[in-house]
Formats: C-alpha cells, sequence, structure tokens
C-alpha cells in the first residue's frame, strides 16, 4: 500500500531559527515528490516539486531534499519568519496511477516571536 | 489564490438541505479535483475530471454528487449529508496528469 509518512506532527520554533520536517514514503514506483503549505483557511501552495533524480530544489528559504534510494524527502526552512507557520504536506506521485496522488497528513509549523 | 476559486468560503447546513459548492479555475487546466480535508487526516481525493468526463470516483458516497459542465467549472451537490461530512472541502486544477495541482481556497463545510 502506497503511504506517506511525516514527522514530526508538529513543531514550534522561534522566529530567526531553522527547522526541518521529514517525509518517508512507500509509494512505488515512484514518479515525482512535492512540498505544499498550507495557511489555516486556506488551499495548498505548492514550494517544491522533485523527480528520481533530482536530490535537492530550493524555493527562497525553503530546500527540499530526496533519497529515492531510503525513499525519504526533508524540508529545511531557514531563518523562519512568523509567516512560516502553516501546515507542510508532503505528496507523493506513483507512475501510472492516473491522477491520484498520496498526501501525507502534513506537519504543522508555529513560528513565535 | 484567484487562479482557483471556491464559493461559498463557508456554509453550515443541516442534514436535510440540499446545497452546491462551486469552483471555478482560470487557468487554461483540463483537470479538476474535488477533496476532502478532514482534521488529522490526508487530504483524500472524492472525484477527478479531465476534459469534463470523470475519470475517478473514489468510492464516494451517492449523497456527494459532482457535476462539470465545462473544464473552468466543477460543482459539488450535496444532499441528506451526515455530520461527519463536516470538513474543508478543497477544489484543485492541473495541466494534466503528473502536472502539478493547483488549490482553490476550500469551503468549510459544517453539517448541524
Amino acid at each position: 500500500k502506497n503511504q506517506v509518512e511525516q514527522s514530526p506532527q508538529s513543531l514550534i520554533i522561534l522566529e530567526g531559527k531553522n527547522c526541518t520536517l521529514q517525509c518517508n514514503y512507500t509509494v512505488s514506483p515512484f514518479s515525482n515528490l512535492r512540498w505544499y503549505k498550507q495557511d489555516t483557511g486556506r488551499g495548498p501552495v505548492s514550494l517544491t516539486i522533485m523527480t528520481f533524480s533530482e536530490n535537492t530544489k530550493s524555493n527562497g528559504r525553503y530546500t527540499a531534499t530526496l533519497d529515492a534510494d531510503t525513499k525519504q524527502s526533508s524540508l529545511h526552512i531557514t531563518a523562519s519568519q512568523l509567516s512560516d507557520s502553516a501546515s507542510y504536506i508532503c505528496v507523493v506521485s506513483a507512475r501510472g496511477s492516473g491522477y491520484a496522488l498520496n498526501f501525507g497528513k502534513g506537519t504543522s509549523l508555529l513560528v513565535t516571536p | 489564490e484567484t487562479g482557483v476559486t471556491q464559493t461559498p468560503r463557508h456554509l453550515v447546513m443541516g442534514m436535510t438541505n440540499k446545497k452546491s459548492l462551486k469552483c471555478e479555475q482560470h487557468l487554461g487546466h483540463n483537470a479538476m479535483y474535488w477533496y476532502k480535508q478532514s482534521a488529522k487526516k490526508p487530504l483524500e481525493l472524492m472525484f477527478v475530471y479531465n476534459f469534463k468526463e470523470q475519470t475517478e470516483n473514489n468510492s464516494v458516497p451517492s449523497r456527494f454528487s459532482p457535476e462539470c459542465p465545462n473544464s473552468s467549472h466543477l460543482f459539488l451537490h450535496l444532499h441528506t449529508l451526515q455530520p461527519e461530512d463536516s470538513a474543508l472541502y478543497l477544489c484543485a486544477s492541473s495541466l494534466g496528469q503528473d502536472w502539478g495541482q493547483y488549490f482553490g481556497p476550500g469551503t468549510r463545510l459544517t453539517v448541524l
């Protein structure tokens, strides 16, 4: 069964600090992995997308890594800001699975002053 | 956020009511999706339409009835819902399979 597990479930950090969110998956055959940011009361917004051959991708202060061998991804947030408070969702797509995606439950991040 | 719009943003309804959720995308995409997002659970795909044709129906109860009159508009008709149907309903669109999905802001539904 294709699964996506994220950790931690929730995280509280001080403004200006860095943090790393984890995503482990069992989705096969792998097509791509995306990280989404979802603000409270809003829809998810894509941050990064990585295919099998890519092991790192940056978007401003967000850097995603992918290890396709161990089926792990991480999202590193540098110099956190209050506006980074949100849920971060890892989404993995399998080749040949049609339009269906495999969603993690998300990590809820709270950045405090 | 203006790429995919959803109305209403909030909806409270009784179990005997009939209501509809509306989604519109202004991105020229061909595929549109309905998702259900409940607390502490991953997003659940409900329906997928590609070029107005339904391609996925993930065993969704018949009290949810989708309608896709064209590639830009998607509706979710609701009738005789249950309290456990209370959730955030998200619409998304994409150019096609394997392309990134763009989400709307969602409709927060509460069933009393």
